[in-house]
């Protein structure tokens, strides 16, 4: 089955700059792959999504890579604000059904 | 609120006891979801009903649980004989056929087993 390995678990970075989330899966035929936020106690809410048949997608200070040859995708934040502190998860479709999910990256924005 | 909701928000039981969660999906999604995460974790997927139909289930899902979608509209989770592995947040999550791989997650109901 579908195995999702996301990196780093802790993210610190300064107001203003930038921050990377990666995450690596094993079936190269998953074709959907979702960024999640989760504040504490909230609800998973969805930030981002990248479907196998684009590269690149980009939603004002979020973007999303993906490279299906070597089957990793990247989650890219610009000019972080604070209330970009949360726990990021990305997941992987399999058989277009379950979510497989990555550990999570504990990101913090530090003012 | 037109999102998913689940009920209660927080359970706290007495080990061997039974419970039950209830999910109300987004009014047009047929497709719903069962996931559990556990603190620190990310979420792991138990089963998913299209209408009323159960189509997986993972191996997570031990013969203690058991979900239904009688209708094709709300489910419910039970947990029976709970045991205290068993503390955990319990997700609901519902998409539409149209773009069935796109996942709006509810609240969760976080479970407490002393």
């Amino acid at each position: 089955g579908e195995n999702v390995e996301q990196h780093p678990s802790t993210l610190s970075v300064q107001e203003g700059d930038s921050a990377v989330i990666k995450c690596t899966y094993s079936d190269s035929a998953s074709n959907y792959f979702p960024w999640y936020k989760q504040e504490l106690g909230k609800r998973p809410q969805l930030i981002i999504d990248i479907r196998s048949n684009v590269g690149e997608k980009k939603d004002q200070r979020i973007a999303v890579t993906l490279n299906k040859t070597a089957k990793h995708f990247s989650l890219h934040i610009t000019e972080t604000q604070p209330e970009d502190s949360a726990v990021y998860f990305c997941a992987a479709i399999q058989g277009a059904q379950k979510l497989v999910f990555g550990q999570g990256t504990r990101l913090t924005i530090n003012p | 609120d037109t999102g998913v909701s689940q009920d209660p928000r927080h359970k706290i039981t007495k080990r061997g006891q039974n419970v039950t969660f209830r999910c109300d999906p987004i009014s047009e999604h047929n497709r719903l979801y069962w996931y559990r995460q556990t603190l620190g974790q990310g979420p792991e997927f138990l089963t998913y009903f299209q209408n009323e139909a159960q189509l997986e289930k993972s191996r997570l899902l031990s013969d203690r649980f058991s979900a239904e979608r009688p209708k094709g509209s709300f489910s419910t989770l039970e947990i029976q004989r709970t045991e205290q592995g068993d503390s955990a947040m319990y997700l609901c999550a519902s998409s539409r056929q149209s773009h069935r791989e796109t996942q709006y997650f509810g609240p969760g109901t976080r479970l407490l087993v002393l």
